[in-house]
């Protein structure tokens, strides 16, 4: 079985400051990882992932992840956010298997960018 | 790429009464396609998946039912809603490879 840990509920942090947002996974098979970005009453926007290559990862608005199998971690960083990063954050694993996998979630981090 | 549309975006119904969602998909063709709810403080939860037509596989015990009539849509049900059904809901469809995984805009159901 595959489970995603965010430890942190909720983020606050000022505008322009640097964040991280925390995630780990437990898998007794490859996965491949990912970070969404969920807005107030919306859907997920895929921020970024990592399937294979490089372990630094870089995604949209300025996100980055940086994979560390040796943690099992897959953290989330930004050097300078602004008000508009203000949103919901949810880790993510799948198993790196053809056909029907199920994704699983973390419980999510709220990031919230004081001005 | 994929595109879910998903309706409508907001609900509101009293306890008992018959609930219907609706997820459509387009840009592929035999999607396996997921309802997940999401509750407040308790992240995205599985309900549903389909690998096909009229294939639906349940992860939770619920009052809550799923059917795929089509390709290309699936339909989250409730003959009589509970308010512990509250929640916002989530259609999700992976790509080919499961590389990545496509959400609707969500619905945000309130059971009063």
């Amino acid at each position: 079985a595959q489970s995603v840990t965010q430890l942190d509920s909720q983020v606050p942090v000022f505008e322009e400051a640097p964040v991280e947002l925390r995630c780990n996974y437990s898998s007794s098979v490859s996965v491949y990882l990912f970070w969404y970005v969920q807005y107030p009453n919306q859907g997920l926007q895929l921020l970024l992932k990592y399937l294979s290559g490089s372990t630094l990862v870089k995604g949209i608005n300025g996100f980055e992840a940086e994979f560390n199998k040796s943690q099992t971690s897959f953290h989330l960083r930004k050097p300078s956010v602004h008000i508009s990063d203000t949103a919901e954050y949810f880790c993510a694993v799948i198993r790196r298997r053809g056909g029907y996998q199920k994704v699983t979630f973390g419980t999510g981090t709220k990031l919230q960018v004081i001005p | 790429s994929q595109t879910i549309h998903q309706w409508p975006a907001t609900l509101v119904q009293p306890v008992g009464s018959p609930l219907s969602l609706e997820c459509t998909v387009e840009g592929t063709s035999n999607p396996n396609l997921y309802w997940y709810r999401q509750a407040a403080g308790r992240g995205l939860q599985l309900l549903f998946y389909s690998v096909g037509i009229g294939q639906i596989s349940s992860e939770v015990p619920q009052n809550l039912s799923a059917s795929r009539p089509q390709d290309r849509q699936f339909i989250l049900s409730s003959k009589k809603l509970l308010l512990s059904d509250s929640g916002f809901y989530l259609c999700a469809s992976p790509n080919l490879g499961n590389t990545e995984a496509f959400f609707g805009q969500g619905t945000r159901l309130t059971v009063v």
